[in-house]
């Protein structure tokens, strides 16, 4: 079976400071990883994902996430938060063992403070 | 280009009662995951539907239904609904054999 753990509920931050939003797996084979944000009443949006090749990944609102294989760690961050980033962020997994479903962690509320 | 259209928006339902949640994936996408997210968590796989055929499904009881038309688009029923229904349903559309998946807005179920 697999899991997502995503270490932090909550993560306070000032506007333009430095964020990294943790997320940690379970599988026992390869894996597919997504990142997603959830604005406050709206579905789920695409930031990120790796499938394979390099480790890191850049996505869009200039998020990148780094895939640690030996520490089974999809870790996301931005160098300089904006307000507009104040969101839920889920990681999720996908192997192929388990079908076609995603797997998600319980999400972080990430809050930009002015 | 239209993304993943659900409806209705919210709906509010009575205990024991009947719903169907619709969805129309993004053009040219070919599977329909539905998703359930309760307040405070994230969203719990619910099954998928490829060529009108359930493909995969999580673990929920027999209480929850879909079906997938010629069109691709995909319903959603629910019945003898219990307050612990009471989520936010999320539909997904993807391309078979790809890994990128489109989420609706949501459907909003309160039952009372």
């Amino acid at each position: 079976a697999q899991s997502v753990t995503q270490l932090d509920s909550q993560v306070p931050v000032f506007e333009e400071a430095p964020v990294e939003l943790r997320c940690n797996y379970s599988s026992s084979v390869s894996v597919y990883l997504f990142w997603y944000v959830q604005y406050p009443n709206q579905g789920l949006q695409l930031l990120l994902k790796y499938l394979s090749g390099s480790t890191l990944v850049k996505g869009i609102n200039g998020f990148e996430a780094e895939f640690n294989k030996s520490q089974t760690s999809f870790h996301l961050r931005k160098p300089s938060v904006h307000i507009s980033d104040t969101a839920e962020y889920f990681c999720a997994v996908k192997n192929n063992n388990a079908g076609n479903m995603l797997t998600f962690g319980g999400g972080t509320r990430l809050m930009v403070k002015p | 280009d239209a993304g993943v259209t659900q409806s209705p928006t919210h709906l509010i339902k009575t205990r024991g009662q009947q719903v169907t949640l619709r969805c129309s994936p993004k053009s040219g996408h070919d599977t329909v995951s539905w998703y359930q997210q309760a307040l405070g968590q994230g969203p719990q796989f619910i099954f998928q539907y490829y060529e009108e055929e359930e493909r995969q499904r999580g673990n929920f009881p027999d209480r929850f239904s879909g079906h997938q038309f010629p069109n691709y688009s995909s319903e959603l029923n629910v019945n003898a609904l219990l307050l612990g229904d009471s989520a936010l349903y999320l539909c997904a559309s993807s391309l078979e054999a790809t890994h990128g998946y489109t989420f609706g807005s949501g459907t909003r179920l309160t039952v009372v």
